[in-house]
């Protein structure tokens, strides 16, 4: 069963920001946020991870707050080709632990 | 970047027959990688955990000796689907486990369709 909570789907303008929420209120003191994306017909694409700092990557920034309970992935200046579902998931990042395992996700549609 | 390749990205085959999905780690060394399904409109499922040397652990519901899982070597597993059936037909994903120092990453493959006709 997946841990976390996220809208089906989002639409966001061209060059805007898209802020995509997940919630992850049981989450554990040892387990890691992750993102990924899945474009239509790919496998999944690695965005970014943290564990309770915000981090930024070339690619988005992801914005965790206080108490760990939920998330943001922002991306700053969104394009078409960032239409896709994303996923964000709660795990242990060590070198034991096993599975990724995928909730339903946002549909973030990006529109011109 | 760590890449992950799957092979064949497209297949077609007979109801009945067998396919073999290829799943390799390009430029690190995986001891665990994972088989997805995914049913068009879904997320994905975990199928099983592939471990390089042992046996492979199945999700609960997944057959395992309809959905073989080989891996011999630290950058190749296998899924291979016996008796294929038409709803056997689905997007098969894998992903790799790249460790790292400060824990690990997982990266997955670009998918395999399979049609079963």
């Amino acid at each position: 069963d997946a841990k976390t909570t996220q809208p089906p789907s989002m639409d966001c303008a061209e060059g805007r920001a898209a802020n995509l929420p997940c919630n992850h209120s049981t989450i554990s003191g040892n387990e890691y946020v992750y993102w990924y994306r899945q474009i239509h017909s790919q496998g999944p694409q690695y965005i970014i991870h943290g564990l309770k700092n915000n981090e930024t990557n070339e690619m988005a920034s992801l914005i965790i707050t206080e108490d760990r309970k939920s998330s943001t992935l922002i991306l700053p200046h969104a394009t078409l080709r960032d239409t896709a579902v994303y996923y964000c998931i709660v795990r242990v990042a060590e070198y034991n632990n096993n599975d990724m395992r995928f909730g339903a996700g946002t549909r973030l549609t990006v529109k011109p | 970047g760590a890449v992950v390749s799957q092979h064949p990205s497209r297949v077609i085959c007979k109801s009945g027959t067998s396919v073999k999905i290829e799943c390799r780690s390009l430029d690190f060394q995986a001891t665990t990688m994972f088989w997805y399904r995914q049913f068009p409109k879904q997320s994905l499922m975990l199928m099983a955990t592939s471990n390089e040397g042992s046996k492979a652990t199945y999700e609960q519901g997944v057959e395992k000796d309809k959905f073989l899982i080989n891996h011999a070597s630290l950058t190749l597993s296998t899924l291979t689907v016996t008796s294929a059936h038409p709803e056997d037909s689905s997007f098969y994903i894998c992903s790799a486990r790249r460790q790292g120092e400060y824990g690990n990453t997982i990266y997955f493959g670009e998918g395999s369709w399979l049609t079963v006709v």
